[in-house]
């Protein structure tokens, strides 16, 4: 069992350029999550999706965030433009129904210089 | 009325001591309280979890005690060890529907050697 899986682990890019998270879930969970991790705000839910469906964006921080799940295995997270403030490790995680044990994944970290 | 609020924001242990970590919950709807354990460079991950029809449950060294009047829950870890260095985070949900979880602002536990 490879567990949730994403990519990538490191991302480092510049302000204002487009930066793309991925996220392979756990297979048979149906619900995705993706939460923000930062040192001043601690762990953060962004977002997440049940049967594919966003249920809940209410935590993402502007529009210049989107998520999609197009299909129940794979999920993205885009940022754009980014700001150096958008700099954390970013989380993805899934669970079998909404509230299920959560399983996350390694996170990636972003650095937006 | 959705917070979870976690004391205290950091402990430092000796090893072998008991480390105590608290929270306090709003909603009384909530019906499933979990803790994560986070080490550095890793996503969290579940350690135990109760419901409030118990008042505590015991793993291993790790002890969830629940007082639903109070609306407070609190894990204690007996003979800590520096290996339990991490931070924790206690999450609060409710089981029917897509409600999500809601998660503490963390502990970090450091056991000295």
């Amino acid at each position: 069992d490879a567990g949730v899986i994403q990519s990538p682990r490191h991302e480092v890019t510049e302000m204002g350029q487009e930066v793309t998270l991925r996220c392979k879930p756990i297979s048979g969970h149906n619900s995705l999550f993706w939460y923000r991790q930062t040192m001043m705000r601690g762990l953060e839910l962004l977002i997440y999706f049940n049967n594919n469906v966003p249920i809940d964006d209410s935590g993402m921080p502007e529009d210049r965030f989107s998520a999609k799940m197009p299909n129940a295995s794979f999920s993205t997270l885009k940022i754009q433009p980014s700001e150096p403030r958008d700099s954390a490790v970013y989380f993805c995680a899934s669970s079998l129904g909404v509230s299920g044990e959560q399983y996350f994944g390694p996170g990636t970290r972003l650095t937006v210089t | 009325q959705q917070q979870v609020k976690q004391s205290p924001q950091s402990l430092i242990v000796q090893k072998g001591g008991i480390s105590i970590i608290n929270c306090a919950y709003e909603n009384t709807a909530f019906d499933y309280f979990p803790w994560y354990q986070q080490f550095p460079g890793k996503g969290p991950a579940l350690l135990i979890a109760i419901r409030p029809d118990v008042s505590e449950k015991k793993e291993g060294r790790f002890t969830i005690s629940f007082n639903k009047s109070a609306k407070q829950f609190s894990l204690h870890i007996m003979d800590s060890q520096p290996g339990d260095s991490a931070t924790y985070f206690c999450a609060a949900t409710y089981t029917s529907g897509t409600y999500k979880y809601i998660f503490g602002t963390g502990t970090r536990l450091k056991v000295l050697a």
